[in-house]
Formats: C-alpha cells, structure tokens, sequence
C-alpha cells in the first residue's frame, strides 16, 4: 500500500521559477528519499533525509523534513526544462521489514 | 552509489507464456531485495521482499502463484510472470539493499526497470 500522498499531483512552472512538492505519510520512519523518474525511464535518487535531520540540500535541490507533522518538501530552485520529469517521495519505515514505499508522485513540467 | 542491472529492458511476448526478469547487483551484495510494478503514469507499487535464501514475502494482492521470486544468491534475484495476460503489461522495477551496512539508513538501489508487454 503506498505511504505517502504528495502535492500537487501535478506542477507547471516558467523555467527560472522555483518548484515545491510536498510529501506526506503516515508512519514513524528511519528516513525519507526523494526519486526523479523521466517518462519511462528509471529512477534516478536525489536525496536522502534522516529521521533526525531538517533539512539537507544537494546542488538546486533542498528538502526539508517534520517528524512531528510527518511531512517533507523538495524545492527545486532555478528550474530548467530538463528537470521535468515526475518526482517522488519514498520512506523507509521503522516498523517492519526494511523496504521503502512510494508517494503518488508530482508531474513536473518546466515551460521553457 | 552501488548499481543495480535488470535484464531484459523491455520483453514482448504472447499471452500465455511466461517471461523471467533479472536483476543484479553488480557491486555489493543484496541481502534484501524488492521488486516493484509501475502502471503508466502512476507511482511505484511494492510487489515483493525477498531475502537471499529464503522466500519472498508479497505484498497484500500480489499473486505468489502468478509471480515467482528466486533470491538465489547475493546478488541475483529473478521475477517470475507466469502465464503472463495483457493486464500484467507494466514496468517493472527491481531494487537491492545492503542491509548489513549502514544500518536503518542504508540506501535502496534501483534497477533501470524491464517494460513488459503482454500481447
């Protein structure tokens, strides 16, 4: 069953402007990852963020995490049109077998 | 990070046959891996765990009988579509983790995907 729910499900933006996607879930975790996947490709891993950790930051991207309101954000700033593609959350539970479940997902589409 | 290789990329094959995916770690052993069905524009959906040397553990609604997980060795595990329907076309996506490093912060990593489609 899926975890997380992430809004929007989808996402239009101007290259140049900044995009947020927000990921909520239900249980108490270990970690929290967000994925990039292009149209019928594989997954590629942008970042992983520990239960005890608020916020880490890779190159344009920054997440954010609160434990207390089981939420995350990725923001991805100065967008560029190769960024378009589908983003998603996936937490790894502390309950349970060790196995990472999958949000909806965002469509983001970056408007050259 | 550690590369996980699935093998074929993409399969067509006829209603009724069965088709076998694989997916390996080329660089660490996979004590623990997963495999996972993605419809066309929808998320990830978990299929099975499996452990190397024992069997799988299916998700709820996930036909055992219809789809067969070997976890052989550390680093091959082989999905299974057994008499395989037009409604089994989906991409599939395989993933390993180390779980004896890292601790509850080991990464997941995850294959390139096979599409089937189920003529």
């Amino acid at each position: 069953s899926q975890q997380g729910e992430e809004d929007p499900q989808a996402l239009s933006i101007q290259e140049g402007e900044n995009a947020t996607m927000n990921c909520s879930y239900k249980t108490s975790i270990n970690n929290l990852q967000w994925y990039r996947q292009n149209s019928g490709r594989g997954l590629v891993h942008l970042i992983l963020i520990r239960s005890n950790e608020r916020e880490k930051h890779s190159g344009r991207l920054r997440v954010t995490l609160d434990t207390s309101k089981k939420s995350s954000s990725l923001l991805i700033t100065a967008s560029r049109a190769a960024d378009t593609a589908s983003y998603f959350c996936a937490t790894d539970r502390i309950q349970g077998a060790q196995k990472l479940v999958f949000g909806q997902g965002t469509r983001l589409t970056i408007n050259p | 990070g550690a590369v996980v290789s699935q093998h074929p990329s993409w399969v067509i094959c006829k209603s009724g046959t069965s088709v076998k995916i694989e997916c390996r770690s080329l660089d660490f052993q996979a004590t623990t891996m997963f495999w996972y069905r993605q419809f066309p524009k929808q998320s990830l959906m978990l299929m099975a765990t499996s452990n190397e040397g024992s069997k799988a553990t299916y998700e709820q609604g996930v036909e055992k009988d219809k789809f067969l997980i070997n976890h052989a060795s550390l680093t091959l595990s082989t999905l299974t579509v057994t008499s395989a329907h037009p409604e089994d076309s989906s991409f599939y996506i395989c993933s390993a983790r180390d779980r004896t490093s890292g601790g509850p912060y080991n990464e997941q990593f995850f294959g390139p995907g096979t599409r089937l489609t189920v003529l």
